[in-house]
C-alpha cells in the first residue's frame, strides 16, 4: 500500500523554471515530511524537511509548501539549474512508530535544459 | 568527517545462496536503519537498529534480518535469494534517529541470477 502519491513521475523544465514537486499522503499520524535529491549512482540526501505546524518553509532555493487540511505538500525549485537534474522524493514519518522510519514517495526525476 | 560506508558496492549472487551486506555509520551515529531500492517499488524501508536492538521493521519477509554492533556498525543478511531481492540496498544513519537528517551511503547493489 502506497501511503505517499508522488506526482509528477517525470519532469522537464528550462534551466531558470521553476519546477514543481507534488505529494499527497493519507495517514493523519505522519508528522515530519523531508525531501531528498538523489543523484546516480549516490545515496538519497535531505534537502529540505517541514512539520505539519508550519505551512511553508525554504532553504536557499528549495521551498515546501504544506497543507494540513489537504494532506498534500510540494517542493518548489527557485531558478532551476543543470545542476538540480536529480530524483527527488518526499516521504513523511509516523509519530506512532518508534524510530526513523520513512515512508517514501516513488520519486520525481527531474531534467533541467540548459 | 567521513560519511556511510557500505561495502560492497557491487554482488552478484545466485538464487538460493545468501548474502551480508555491511554498513559502518558516521561516527557518533547510534542509529542505522535500511532501505530497498528497486525501479518498481522505489525506496522501502527494511529496519532500524538503535544502540543493538531492532527499534522498527518493515513489511519485508523473514528472510531478511540484520544486527548492529557495540561500535554502531550494521549488517543485513538476506537468506535464500530470490530474482526479486535484485535491489540497491542503502544504508542510512543518524544520531537518534528521530525526526532528523538521515545520512545515507551509495548503497550495495545486489544482482540475484
Amino acid at each position: 500500500q502506497q501511503q505517499v502519491k508522488q506526482s509528477p513521475q517525470s519532469l522537464i523544465v528550462q534551466k531558470g523554471g521553476i519546477p514543481i514537486i507534488n505529494c499527497a499522503y493519507e495517514n493523519t499520524a505522519f508528522d515530519y515530511f523531508p525531501w531528498y535529491q538523489q543523484f546516480p549512482g549516490k545515496g538519497p540526501a535531505l534537502l529540505i524537511a517541514i512539520r505539519p505546524d508550519v505551512s511553508e518553509k525554504k532553504e536557499g532555493r528549495f521551498t515546501i509548501s504544506f497543507n494540513k487540511s489537504a494532506k498534500q505538500f510540494s517542493l518548489h525549485i527557485m531558478d532551476s539549474q543543470p545542476g538540480d537534474s536529480a530524483t527527488y522524493f518526499c516521504a513523511a514519518s509516523n509519530r506512532d512508530q518508534a524510530g526513523t522510519a520513512l515512508i517514501f514517495g516513488k520519486g520525481t526525476t527531474l531534467s533541467v535544459s540548459s | 568527517k567521513a560519511g556511510v560506508t557500505q561495502t560492497p558496492r557491487y554482488l552478484i549472487k545466485t538464487r538460493g545462496q545468501q548474502v551480508t551486506l555491511s554498513c559502518s555509520p558516521i561516527s557518533g551515529h547510534r542509529s542505522v536503519s535500511w532501505y530497498q531500492q528497486t525501479p518498481g517499488q522505489g525506496l522501502q524501508f527494511l529496519f532500524e537498529y538503535f544502540s543493538e536492538t531492532q527499534r522498527n521493521k518493515g513489511n519485508f519477509p523473514g528472510r531478511f534480518s540484520g544486527r548492529q554492533f557495540s561500535n554502531s556498525r550494521s549488517e543485513m543478511n538476506v537468506s535464500t535469494l530470490e530474482l526479486g531481492d535484485s535491489a540497491l540496498y542503502l544504508c542510512a544513519s543518524s544520531w537518534a534517529g528521530v525526526r532528523e537528517k538521515l545520512f545515507f551511503g551509495s548503497g550495495t547493489q545486489l544482482s540475484v541470477l
